[in-house]
């Protein structure tokens, strides 16, 4: 099953909240999970990505989580503010390369 | 946005027409994509292409076709086979590169182009 499953579908937050967005996924073939940030009318932009390899990792105020017996992994917004709004995207990935798309997280920081 | 370009921005058709979106990358990337996205839904693989002269069927590749001439240039027909093509297009493209782990399956994607049906 290539299905990545993500929740929730939208999300509003406080300016300094923690917004966190999970994804689930089936293929244990998986082995590459990115995370995509897209504004309006714009394409989504690679925000940060992790291998099952590390239960963790942190790129500014972004943090990945990553639970692979669970076959699930998170995003944590850290002191979100009003300019973090925007449509997140959870992805997986195999061997094949192709990229697997969660359906998105519309998410609104309230300044 | 990268090194990818997308054209038009906006793009309306009649029915029974084919219409042809652009993509082309300078980032010297050997793979490139084609996505559908839908509102309230993620991205959908349409094609993609790995090496030139070569391209794949992705998930929804009815009433789709591609071509791959040139390694910066990968352009989508959306033909009159399509029977719901309004939506946003968004083209991608990636490295390659077999056993770098960190780089691989890293896509980088152009603006979109809204393709509306008339």
């Amino acid at each position: 099953q290539q299905q990545v499953k993500q929740s929730p579908q939208s999300l509003i937050v406080q300016k300094g909240g923690i917004p966190i967005i999970n994804c689930a996924y089936e293929n244990t073939a998986f082995d590459y999970f990115p995370w995509y940030q897209q504004f309006p009318g714009k394409g989504p932009a690679l925000l940060i990505a992790i291998r099952p390899d590390v239960s963790e990792k942190k790129e500014g105020r972004f943090t990945i989580s990553f639970n692979k017996s669970a076959k699930q992994f998170s995003l944590h917004i850290m002191d979100s503010q009003p300019g973090d709004s925007a449509t997140y995207f959870c992805a997986a990935s195999g061997a094949a390369r192709q990229l697997t798309f969660g359906s998105g997280t519309q998410l609104t920081v309230l300044p | 946005d990268g090194g990818i370009t997308q054209s038009p921005k906006y793009l309306f058709r009649k029915e029974g027409q084919n219409v042809t979106l652009s993509c082309e990358q300078n980032l010297n990337h050997d793979a490139m994509y084609w996505y559908r996205q839908d509102p309230g839904q993620g991205l959908r693989l349409i094609y993609y292409s790995q090496i030139v002269n070569d391209f794949q069927k992705g998930d929804i590749a009815e009433g789709y076709s591609v071509s791959r001439e040139k390694k910066e240039s990968f352009p989508l027909t959306v033909t009159s086979a399509q029977k719901n093509p309004t939506a946003f297009y968004l083209c991608a493209s990636s490295i390659v590169k077999v056993g770098l782990a960190g780089f691989r399956d890293t896509q980088y994607f152009g603006p979109g182009t809204r393709l509306t049906v008339l």
